[in-house]
């Protein structure tokens, strides 16, 4: 069974700094995508990049970009130039990449709060 | 389409009552998911449904709950003598052939038993 370890439950940064959220991960897999999702409050759950593990470029999206390392299962999410709206609680999710329910595999969440 | 849409947005039940959530995903999505959260976790699987039929289902899924798919449209869950277990955000989500580009959520309905 695949985990997802995020151990940072908090954190905060001021606005226009740059900020990094950890995750971690167990798989026996070989073929997987990896995901960050930013869930604003109480508001729905959006995708915020998407990492294919059989790619060792690092994905990014505009402020956003991560740093995956494979053998390390490690798949960190930085954000530049942190904006207000920023705050959410993010989520590092797991999906096995070959057939079967593609399922996410989530792990407890950071809650990010950006300060003015 | 607006997007994937789940009502009621709040629900407070009674122990012991039975409640129904309801999903209407995008139209050409095929895949229906269901997801649970509870306060401090992050969204854990329960079902999904390609079309109308049900392909798996989480042994969190007790035999109280339930969950249909009729003519692969909107989708319904169904918990059956509530507990206060059972208090959490429910999310349903949505995918038209693979959930390697990302699910849309709904925003989900939020469940209180007392």
């Amino acid at each position: 069974a695949q985990t997802v370890t995020q151990s940072q439950p908090e954190m905060s940064v001021q606005e226009a700094e740059t900020v990094t959220l950890s995750c971690t991960y167990d798989t026996s897999e070989s073929n997987y995508y990896l995901f960050w999702y930013k869930q604003p409050p109480s508001r729905q759950m959006i995708l915020v990049i998407r990492q294919e593990a059989y790619k060792q470029q690092n994905a990014t999206e505009n402020r956003f970009s991560v740093n995956f390392q494979k053998a390390a299962k490690s798949f960190s999410l930085k954000i530049s130039d942190s904006q207000l709206g920023d705050t959410a609680m993010y989520f590092c999710a797991f999906m096995k990449r070959q057939g079967g329910s593609e399922k996410l595999v989530f792990g407890k969440g950071t809650k990010l709060t950006v300060n003015p | 389409d607006t997007g994937v849409s789940q009502n009621p947005r709040h629900k407070i039940t009674k122990r012991g009552q039975n409640v129904t959530f309801r999903c209407d995903p995008i139209s050409e999505h095929n895949r229906l998911y269901w997801y649970r959260q509870t306060l401090g976790q992050g969204p854990e699987f329960l079902t999904y449904f390609q079309n109308e039929a049900q392909l798996e289902k989480s042994r969190l899924l007790s035999d109280r709950f339930s969950a249909e798919r009729p003519k692969g449209s909107f989708s319904t869950l169904e918990i059956q003598r509530t507990e206060q277990g059972d208090s959490a955000m429910y999310l349903c989500a949505s995918i038209q052939t693979s959930g390697a580009y990302g699910y849309t959520f709904g925003s989900g309905t939020r469940l209180t038993v007392v």
